[in-house]
């Protein structure tokens, strides 16, 4: 069972808004960690999509973007595009593991 | 180019040994924490362990502590895994990854996935 919950799945129409929920706790998003997010595509390792909460690395369309508050963050997609279907992960640092601890997984269908 | 190419994932039945490595290539290696994280078929990321850029001090997630060792040889740029009572549930592909100072993984292998069945 992940230490960050994530849901199951979302889906949504091409060019239209998903977002995704990543809830933690008081040792690890709620502690002040900083929440990255990464993009794989089935039979790929994962990508680097968001990190430090809100920051793009080089490469990542705009469409992207990432927030945080409290215990929880979240990954905006805006423009949806057939290219983006694919399973995205939250992570952060988990003080009382003393270690990375991922969301459970988001599904993400363009319909 | 930055690569890290893991290796020695095979088939190995339940209590038995393996070892598996990490190459890596293009970045300077001893200026990172390195991590092994796992895969099971079809389900999520599941943190393994760590260990500092200098191999000072090392960790593990509950589920395999006592039972796997990360280790690394700077001198070589590598990474080891030594994981023994190996259980079905460590059925996984296992990738090494890069943190980077800020807390997240950088750089990512492709995987090298065990099998523990009977």
């Amino acid at each position: 069972q992940s230490v960050l919950t994530q849901p199951p799945s979302v889906s949504e129409a091409p060019g239209q808004r998903v977002t995704i929920s990543c809830t933690g706790g008081s040792f690890n998003i709620g502690a002040g960690y900083d929440v990255h997010w990464y993009q794989q595509v089935p039979g790929t390792a994962p990508k680097l999509l968001i990190y430090g909460n809100i920051n793009r690395p080089s490469g990542v369309p705009d469409r992207f973007s990432g927030s945080k508050s409290g215990t929880s963050a979240s990954l905006a997609i805006t423009g949806l595009q057939a290219e983006d279907e694919a399973d995205y992960y939250c992570q952060s640092y988990d003080s009382s593991l003393s270690g990375s601890v991922f969301g459970s997984g988001t599904k993400v269908t363009v319909l | 180019e930055v690569q890290l190419v893991e290796s020695g994932g095979v088939v190995v039945q339940p209590g038995g040994s393996l070892r598996l490595s990490c190459a890596a290539s293009g970045f300077t290696f001893d200026d990172y924490a390195m991590h092994w994280v796992r895969q099971a078929p079809g389900k999520g990321l599941e943190w393994v362990s760590l260990i500092t850029w200098d191999g000072g001090s090392t960790y593990y997630a509950d589920s395999v502590k006592g039972r796997f060792t990360i280790s690394r040889d700077n001198s070589k740029n590598s990474l080891d895994l030594q994981m023994n009572s190996l259980r079905v549930e460590d059925t996984a592909l296992y990738y090494c990854a890069c943190l980077d100072g800020g807390g997240f993984y950088i750089y990512w292998g492709q995987g090298t996935l065990v099998t523990v069945s009977s």
